[in-house]
């Protein structure tokens, strides 16, 4: 079966600028993690979708945000963008009730200029 | 505050050899699971091996097995007759088995791990 999916890999994007980035989980998990990587800060977590509803969050500013749609595919957007949002963004789905089956995507690198 | 701690941050070791990677956590908790992820240049984090805190058996996985020190918070990870394909970024996670408030892997740093042909 497809694996987790995460479009588009690569994005470029200006100071000030917003982005939204996409993941579509395994068909049948219900719940979408998000995680920033980065070389300083390592990998941290951003926030968690369950049946469309936000489960957990992590520590960051509000101008991270995402949502969750009822085919379980889930979108993050950053808005007013920094230097410092610059990084891999990693999608993890699961069942949700499976409290370890975490399937990773191969995460979107974002890079703010 | 869960925390997850991977101190080397780079390891290299011969073809066909064994190598131990490092991990130390530390938690209040007396249920978790503990992970070890891979990740290659593709940038998928792929799971390696898992364990639950109440078995006190180690996990094993082909060639990957665990050292779980419940009592001292450490988690080793020993991948016996290495191969040019385990060369990779090697992460130590931790999550609590709740659903809701805790339900985040907490990472490691990683450490980069290099297999010499």
């Amino acid at each position: 079966k497809a694996g987790v999916t995460q479009t588009p890999r690569y994005l470029i994007k200006t100071r000030g600028q917003q982005v939204t980035l996409s993941c579509s989980p395994i068909s049948g998990h219900r719940s979408v993690s998000w995680y920033q990587q980065t070389p300083g800060q390592g990998l941290q977590f951003l926030f968690e979708y369950f049946s469309e509803t936000q489960r957990n969050k992590g520590n960051f500013p509000g101008r991270f945000s995402g949502r969750q749609f009822s085919n379980s595919r889930s979108e993050m957007n950053v808005s007013t963008l920094e230097l410092g949002d610059s990084a891999l963004y990693l999608c993890a789905s699961s069942l949700g009730v499976d409290l370890y089956g975490y399937t990773f995507g191969s995460g979107t690198r974002l890079t703010v200029v | 505050a869960q925390t997850v701690t991977q101190s080397q941050p780079e390891m290299s070791v011969q073809e066909a050899e064994t190598v131990t990677l490092s991990c130390t956590y530390d938690t209040s908790e007396s249920d978790y699971y503990l992970f070890w992820y891979k990740q290659p240049p593709s940038r998928q984090m792929i799971l390696v091996i898992r364990q639950e805190a109440y078995k006190q058996q180690n996990a094993t996985e082909n060639r990957f097995s665990v050292n779980f020190q419940k009592a001292a918070k450490s988690f080793s990870l020993k991948i016996s007759d290495s191969q040019l394909g385990d060369a990779a970024m090697y992460f130590c996670a931790y999550r609590t088995p709740n659903t809701g408030a805790n339900s985040k892997l907490t990472f490691g740093k990683g450490i980069t791990l290099s297999v010499r042909p």
